[in-house]
């Protein structure tokens, strides 16, 4: 149990391009989602936390313009990468909280974004 | 703001040696838990401890959470090439949830 499917694992865009990114939790539902991102070899960097029904919260220094997220369902939240940039290059994760102590945080499997 | 630094960030050992990890929270945490990352996959949970000098025992893992719930450990017993990848422990603050800088263990056959 507490699965989150995340699509699409890969994806090459053109610069100027939005590219959205879904992770769906499969068996449990998940009022919270967090949006990490990581960089090669670094910890993954929470970019923000998606709440079902109300706006998101950004970390700071990340610009909620560029990377817009919808938490529409108990089950969906979306991230999309608008006009992206080939800085925008990296691998986007998401996460949500299992109210069980067994599982705690259960991850997508990623999603690993190429902009050329 | 939140940081938690993890010491060493890389570490190589031969298999068969011991390995740990050191975890370290500017601020209290109320849980730590720890992940494992393995090269190219996604951070899969293992283990949460909450109880101030908590230690918990996973096979070859234990886990220690330190008094003042700001510092914890991991430590592998007699290593194998399966530990190989990133460890990161993780905290809540507030509504947020972070992660520490994370070591990554090579093992040496």
């Amino acid at each position: 149990g507490a699965v989150v499917s995340q699509h699409p694992s890969r994806v090459i865009c053109k610069s100027g391009t939005s590219v959205k990114i879904e992770c769906r939790s499969l068996d449990f539902q998940a009022t919270t989602m967090f949006w990490y991102r990581q960089f090669p070899k670094q910890s993954l960097m929470l970019m923000a936390t998606s709440n079902e029904g109300s706006k998101a919260t950004y970390e700071q220094g990340v610009e909620k313009d560029k990377f817009l997220i919808n938490h529409a369902s108990l089950t969906l939240s979306t991230l999309t990468v608008t006009s992206a940039h080939p800085e925008d290059s990296s691998f986007y994760i998401c996460s949500a909280r299992v109210d069980s102590p067994n599982y705690g945080y259960t991850f997508g499997s990623g999603t690993r974004l190429t902009v050329v | 703001g939140q940081q938690v630094m993890q010491i060493p960030q890389y570490q190589h050992v031969q298999e068969g040696e011991d390995f740990t990890t050191y975890c370290n929270s500017s601020t209290t945490l109320s849980n730590i838990q720890w992940y494992k990352q393995r090269p190219g996959g996604h951070p899969v949970f293992l283990i949460q401890l909450v109880k101030s000098g908590e230690v918990k025992k996973q096979k070859r893992l234990t886990f220690q959470f330190g008094e003042a719930k700001k510092n914890s450990s991991l430590h592998i017993t007699a290593t194998q090439t399966t530990d190989v990848g990133t460890y990161f422990c993780a905290g809540p603050a507030g509504n947020q949830f972070y992660f520490g800088t994370g070591t990554s263990l090579t093992v040496i056959p």
